[in-house]
């Protein structure tokens, strides 16, 4: 693989249920990055890790969870979903210095 | 609080030049990055302005003033492939990236 991969791609959920969503890199970059993206909204950060062990809060972290067990994987788990966590979610990596960051495709999560 | 503001709709003639602006006004500033996002597509990274002045990059151009918390994205001879969303983003004192909400460019012959 090169970049960042997410899975699913699409995902129906029923409220109430647990959800993961996958992320992985290869560029062996050391921050990685959760975003949602809603319509007429910018990205909004959710979570985002510096490092490998450590993670932070973003903007808007209520209801979703994240680890960082080695650099190249970080899930986002939501623990009981509901409707407003019906989005588009990001996950991207980040380089030293400037520290561009690289999106992966995105997973498109409906919350009925 | 912190606001990225950009317009929402652009509409520009295929081979022109059009000029997408963005102001801001967040705690602290790191850099000012462009990207472009095509319909149900992740936004890929096209520019980063830290100083003020000029960055050229081909067809694309961004623009940065910090005295005015001002930056614009320039795109000459317009492609109907640059159909897309330009979202501006802006890297704040936590080094956290404050995103605007995009400007659609709709690119007509």
């Amino acid at each position: 693989i090169a970049g960042i991969t997410q899975a699913p791609t699409s995902q129906i959920l029923a409220a109430g249920r647990r959800m993961t969503l996958r992320c992985t890199q290869d560029m062996r970059h050391n921050a990685m990055y959760w975003y949602r993206q809603d319509l007429g909204l910018g990205l909004r950060l959710i979570h985002y890790s510096n490092t490998a062990g450590t993670t932070g809060k973003g903007e808007v972290p209520d209801g979703y969870s994240v680890s960082r067990a080695n650099t190249d994987d970080f899930p986002l788990t939501l623990a009981s979903a509901v409707p407003s966590q019906t989005s588009v979610y990001f996950c991207a990596s980040g380089t030293g210095g400037t520290d561009t960051q690289y999106f992966g495709p995105g997973t498109r999560l409906t919350v009925l | 609080g912190q606001n990225i503001d950009q317009p929402t709709e652009m509409t520009a003639t295929e081979g022109a030049i059009v000029q997408i602006n963005c102001t801001y006004q967040t705690s602290g500033f790191n850099g000012l990055f462009w990207y472009q996002q095509h319909a149900g597509e992740a936004p890929t990274f096209l520019s980063y302005n830290v100083l003020d002045g000029l960055e050229e990059k081909g067809r694309f151009s961004s623009f940065l003033s910090r005295s005015k918390g001002y930056s614009y994205l320039l795109l000459k001879e317009l492609q109907m492939k640059d159909s897309a969303s330009y979202l501006c983003a802006v890297r704040d004192s936590n080094y956290q990236l404050i995103w605007g909400a995009g400007t659609k460019l709709i690119i007509k012959p």
